[in-house]
């Protein structure tokens, strides 16, 4: 069975923290996304990648970064947490090839700053 | 760039009725079309998709959209309901060539079923 997998499910970290979301997946997938979820504003597109070091800005990066050192991982980055950055986080990945383009996303990583 | 609208936040209906959930967006280019659903605490899981072909597209779980080029939209449907199709649901959009598959998604429309 496909899996995203991500680290961790609650997260509760102070404002100013440096924080760590990891992300993992088993599909051999070129593409990997982190999205943002709040409540009325569907999910938002933080950051994404196509390939190993290979990264792109969403729609939302100010005061996120990404790394992607392995095919089958992703990690988004808060520098500096803040309050404002409260929020469900979804990592998802999928396929460059035409008919099949599912993405697949992870159980997601509620974070809270305090 | 593209957009999706969802024109619901909310929808309460009885068990056993009929649902539609409206979706529509906007695009220069020609795109992908997708439903997501997330039940509490998990993340989405894919329903359907309209990649090309029949503008009827059926999905898991009993759920079926139709795809409106003219109209821009893409609705989904289930003739009956049940108790555990209780969700938020989600319309996304993706164009093709080099997007990478990235997602634009809609503001989620909450389904509660009411026994």
């Amino acid at each position: 069975d496909v899996k995203v997998t991500q680290s961790s499910r609650y997260l509760v970290k102070r404002t100013g923290e440096k924080v760590f979301l990891e992300c993992v997946q088993d599909m051999d997938h070129e593409n990997m996304f982190w999205y943002r979820q709040d409540p009325g504003l569907g999910l938002r597109l933080i950051y994404f990648s196509y390939d190993v070091k290979m990264k792109e800005k969403g729609d939302i990066p100010e005061g996120y970064s990404v790394s992607r050192e392995k095919k089958e991982r992703f990690s988004l980055i808060l520098e500096s947490a803040s309050t404002n950055q409260t929020s469900m986080y979804l990592c998802a990945s999928s396929s460059h090839f035409r008919g099949n383009t599912e993405a697949f996303f992870g159980q997601g990583t509620r974070l809270t700053v305090v | 760039a593209q957009s999706v609208t969802q024109l619901d936040s909310q929808v309460p209906v009885f068990e056993e009725a009929p649902v539609e959930l409206r979706c529509n967006y906007s695009s220069s280019v020609s795109v992908y079309l997708f439903w997501y659903v997330q039940y509490p605490n998990q993340g989405l899981q894919l329903l359907l998709k309209y990649l090309s072909g029949s503008t009827l597209v059926k999905g898991i779980n009993g759920f079926e959209a139709e795809f409106n080029k003219s109209q821009t939209s893409f609705h989904l449907r289930k003739p009956s309901v049940h108790i555990s199709d209780t969700a938020e649901y989600f319309c996304a959009v993706s164009a093709g060539g080099t997007s990478y598959g990235k997602l634009t998604f809609g503001q989620g429309t909450i389904l509660t079923v009411h026994p």
